[in-house]
């Protein structure tokens, strides 16, 4: 079975910290996605890596970083995480780029920047 | 960042009767169209993933419509259950990135 792990599902920090959010994906994905949801807007991609060490900033990639050193790897690093950050984060993997592959998604994480 | 709507927002069916609800996006530059269904407290999970103008696809009591010409998907669900109660995301495909719909959440009522 297709699965994408976030380890933190629930997370509360401080306004300024460092956060780091782990995806990890056990299919060889070459592709690794990290959205975030906000009620009454759709999914917003932050980041996408298509190769290890590979990244392209998605549409709001403001105060985000990534990581991906290893293919079933990527990180998402809030550098000094902010109140506007509070979110649902979500995580995803594909293979290829061709129009017909399904994305597969994470549960979630949950953060709250207080 | 591209423009895909869902409409209505959310919707309330009695068990048993069928819905279905819109997916509006740019009819320029179409590559794919996906629908999703995310369950509350689980992963997103495809449903559908739509390429040709004019397809139809089904899976169970859940069928989708494309027209890429005029830039709409309709996601049909026929004989509610309680089960299919979710949010369905529509996503539009160019090249590699996916935009996606806020989403229709449907509630079944038992």
């Amino acid at each position: 079975d297709v699965k994408v792990t976030q380890s933190s599902r629930y997370l509360v920090k401080r306004t300024g910290e460092k956060v780091f959010l782990e995806c990890v994906q056990d299919m060889d994905h070459e592709n690794m996605f990290w959205y975030r949801q906000d009620p009454g807007l759709g999914l917003r991609l932050i980041y996408f890596s298509y190769d290890v060490k590979m990244k392209e900033k998605g549409d709001i990639p403001e105060g985000y970083s990534v990581s991906r050193e290893k293919k079933e790897r990527f990180s998402l690093i809030l550098e000094s995480a902010s109140t506007n950050q509070t979110s649902m984060y979500l995580c995803a993997s594909s293979r290829g780029i061709g129009m017909g592959n399904t994305i597969y998604f994470g549960e979630g994480s949950w953060l709250t920047v207080v | 960042i591209l423009n895909v709507e869902q409409s209505p927002q959310s919707l309330h069916v009695q068990e048993g009767d069928s819905t279905n609800f819109t997916c509006s996006f740019p009819s320029s530059n179409f590559y794919a169209l996906h629908w999703y269904r995310w369950e509350t407290a689980k992963s997103p999970e495809a449903l559908f993933v739509m390429t040709l103008n004019g397809d139809e696809k089904k899976k169970g009591r859940i069928s989708a419509t494309l027209n890429t010409k005029e830039g709409y998907s309709y996601l049909y669900i026929k004989g509610s259950q309680p089960e299919d109660s979710a949010t369905y995301l529509c996503a539009f495909k160019n090249d590699y990135k996916l935009s996606f719909g806020a989403g229709t959440t449907v509630t079944v009522r038992a």
